[in-house]
C-alpha cells in the first residue's frame, strides 16, 4: 500500500482565492482525519470521518472551511475565501476501526496565503 | 476536548545521553498513543498503551503507562542523531479521536 496520499505537496495563493487540498486514505481505513499544524497551536483536528460520514467538524475554524467524502477512498478539504492566517501544514490520516495501530498521516500539505 | 499536558517542551542532549518525555492527564486516560515526527516530516506512529501501568519497549525506547491511567512516559536510552525529532503523545477519545499533546522537540548534538 502507498500509505495515505495528499496533494498538493506545497500550494501557495493569494488571499481570497480557493484552496483545495486532497486525500487519499489506506484502503479499508474507516475513519480519515483532517490536522493542521502550526508553530503557535500544534496539531489540531479540524474534521474527521467514520465510513464516509462527518462526525464532528467542530475544529474547523470558520465557514470559510469545509470538507467532504464522497465515497472510501477520496476526501477534500476546501477554504474558501483563504486568508493569510491559513497558511499551515495540513495532514490527512486514516486509521483502521480498532485504532491499535495508530494514525497513518500523509505526507501533508504545506499552505502559504499571500 | 481533553488535553494531555506534555514536558519538557524541548530537550538538547548530547549523543549517548539518555532523554525523557512525560505526558500528563487531569482525568484517567482510556488509552495513549506517541508519535515521532522528524524535521519536516509527518507524525509516525510509535506505539499504543491501554492497560494500567504498561510497560513496552522497542529498543532504545522504552514506553510506561501510570499505575492510574494519568500519565506516561516515553525514555530513550543512548540517544542518537536519528532520534531528533519531536515527540507527541495523543490521548484517545471516541470514534478513535485521539488529542495530541504540544510536543518534545528533541536535538540530538553528535
Amino acid at each position: 500500500d502507498a500509505g495515505v496520499i495528499q496533494s498538493p505537496r506545497h500550494e501557495v495563493t493569494e488571499m481570497g482565492q480557493e484552496v483545495t487540498l486532497r486525500c487519499k486514505p489506506i484502503s479499508g481505513h474507516n475513519s480519515l482525519f483532517w490536522y493542521r499544524q502550526t508553530m503557535m497551536r500544534g496539531l489540531e483536528l479540524l474534521i474527521y470521518f467514520n465510513n464516509n460520514v462527518p462526525i464532528d467538524d467542530s475544529g474547523m475554524p470558520e465557514d470559510r472551511f469545509s470538507a467532504k467524502m464522497p465515497n472510501a477512498s477520496f476526501s477534500t478539504l476546501k477554504i474558501q475565501p483563504s486568508e493569510p492566517r491559513d497558511s499551515a501544514v495540513y495532514f490527512c490520516a486514516s486509521i483502521t476501526s480498532d485504532g491499535s495501530y495508530g494514525y497513518t498521516f500523509g505526507s501533508g500539505t504545506r499552505l502559504t496565503v499571500v | 476536548g481533553q488535553q494531555v499536558m506534555q514536558i519538557p517542551q524541548y530537550q538538547h542532549v548530547q549523543e549517548g545521553e539518555d532523554f525523557t518525555t512525560y505526558c500528563n492527564s487531569s482525568t484517567t486516560l482510556s488509552n495513549i498513543q506517541w508519535y515521532k515526527q522528524r524535521p519536516g516530516g509527518h507524525p509516525v506512529f510509535l506505539i499504543q498503551l491501554v492497560k494500567s501501568g504498561e510497560v513496552k519497549k522497542q529498543k532504545r525506547l522504552t514506553f510506561q503507562f501510570g499505575e492510574a491511567k494519568k500519565n506516561s512516559s516515553l525514555h530513550i536510552t543512548a540517544t542518537q542523531t536519528t532520534d531528533v525529532g519531536t515527540y507527541f503523545c495523543a490521548e484517545g477519545g471516541p470514534f478513535n479521536k485521539f488529542y495530541f499533546g504540544s510536543g518534545t522537540k528533541l536535538n540530538v548534538k553528535p
